[in-house]
């Protein structure tokens, strides 16, 4: 089955310090593959988008993520973040074929200022 | 354009009653899809409509069931409600195959 593994459940982080989220999805067919992210009481907003061309994608609020094809990869990354980059991040992987989302189980960023 | 919307934005039933839960698609956008998210499983797909056909469907019970009307509008109704129904229900829609999900702000149900 389809599945979409996240690394971290819960990231802490320092003000202006880097962000790597890991993210895995199992399926090797063609992809479309997103991260999403919920800030604290706000609904789920789109940061970045894959669908096909260059691999490495930018988002909005600075983030970026790229593809790695051979290892299943999309990790999202940002050089520093922000204390209102707290959030719960989930990366979604969409098949060409049909419309369902499958959603890693999310991690949840904490920024202390 | 405004964004997807939803209503109710809260809802508290008992077990065995069933409840109804609208999404209103962003203008122009003729696909929604539902989700259900909770602590326990995340985010989980539902359904996905487009010109009122439902084209997938999740490993929900037949007890969760929904349609699309012309207007791209969305219902999905939950009958004899579980205490385990309690959730975040998302809606989302997109214009066409190669455009992203949009997320509407969900409607929260709490079963008692």
């Amino acid at each position: 089955a389809q599945s979409v593994s996240q690394h971290n459940h819960h990231v802490i982080l320092s003000e202006a310090a880097s962000l790597e989220l890991g993210c895995n999805y199992s399926y090797g067919g063609t992809v479309n593959l997103f991260w999403y992210v919920q800030y604290p009481g706000q609904h789920l907003q789109l940061l970045l988008k894959y669908f096909s061309g260059d691999p490495l994608v930018k988002g909005i609020k600075g983030f970026e993520a790229e593809f790695i094809k051979s290892k299943f990869s999309f990790n999202l990354r940002k050089p520093s973040v922000q204390w209102s980059d707290t959030a719960e991040y989930f990366c979604a992987y969409g098949s060409s074929n049909t419309g369902k989302l499958i959603f890693g189980q999310g991690t949840t960023l904490q920024v202390k200022p | 354009k405004a964004g997807v919307t939803q209503t109710p934005r809260y809802l508290i039933k008992t077990r065995g009653q069933q409840v109804t839960l609208s999404c209103s698609p962003i203008s122009g956008h003729r696909s929604v899809s539902w989700y259900q998210q909770t602590p326990g499983q995340g985010l989980q797909f539902l359904f996905e409509y487009f010109s009122e056909t439902q084209r997938n469907k999740g490993n929900f019970p037949g007890r969760f069931s929904g349609r699309q009307f012309s207007n791209s509008r969305s219902e999905m109704n939950v009958s004899t409600l579980e205490l385990g129904d309690s959730a975040l229900y998302l809606c989302a829609s997109r214009t066409e195959s190669v455009s992203p999900w949009l997320f509407g702000p969900g409607t929260r149900l709490t079963v008692l």
